[in-house]
């Protein structure tokens, strides 16, 4: 019972560059997310999405793109990197009223 | 616009029971959540009250709602050392319960 899998578990990327994180759930959750964890901060939603086909922002997508051709998987892609979006990623599934967590990705813009 | 805080430490003996306190300020929120996170790990959903409650029990976590003054605590009773985490108070957004916005977490360290 795998639960919300997140990839890669770290990374590091320079300036301007590029890379897809990876969100996969095998609970048939309708909703996903991405939330960014900042030290002393709270969680702040990135985007999410209500099901296949569908995604929306939440309230720091900026720099940020989603995708959602599967039900079970949201990708969340950074086009030109940058150190302001150095933080831990974490993708969350839910059904109604709980939601799992992945294990978050931590990546560093340098 | 929504906000959650929540005090950012606490420290208890071992055995003794914590409090951790937290205010919001989305008064039409559905749902408030208590979320645990271990060193290096996602989000753990402890427990979540419906906004119509004002107190829910589950075994050792006790969570009490005011909904006037809008604050949300969590009680553990009798904390052991497993208990030592970083404690996550967050509200559902408006009514979109799928969404939920997060405090900046509480660091419980339990002492011998």
């Amino acid at each position: 019972n795998a639960g919300v899998t997140q990839t890669p578990k770290f990374r590091i990327l320079k300036i301007g560059q590029s890379m897809t994180l990876q969100c996969a759930q095998d609970m048939n959750h309708n909703y996903m997310y991405w939330y960014r964890q900042d030290p002393g901060m709270g969680l702040k939603l990135i985007y999410y999405s209500v099901g296949a086909g569908i995604t929306d922002k939440g309230e720091v997508p900026n720099g940020y793109n989603v995708s959602r051709s599967t039900t079970e998987d949201f990708p969340l892609r950074l086009e030109l990197a940058a150190p302001s979006q150095t933080s831990v990623y974490f993708c969350a599934s839910s059904s109604d009223t709980e939601a799992f967590f992945g294990q978050g990705t931590r990546l560093t813009v340098v | 616009g929504e906000d959650v805080e929540q005090s950012l430490f606490l420290s208890v003996r071992e055995g003794d029971s914590s409090v951790i306190n937290c205010t919001y300020t989305d008064s039409s929120s559905t749902y408030l959540y208590w979320y645990k996170q271990e060193p290096g790990a996602g989000l753990q959903l402890l427990t979540y009250i419906f906004s119509n409650m004002d107190m829910k029990q589950d075994q050792r976590l006790t969570v009490l709602l005011n909904k006037k003054d809008k604050h949300l605590s969590l009680r553990i009773a009798d904390t052991q050392t497993g208990d030592s985490a970083i404690y996550f108070c967050a509200e559902s957004i408006g009514s979109n319960d799928y969404k939920l916005s997060f405090g900046a977490g509480t660091t419980v360290t339990v002492r011998a």
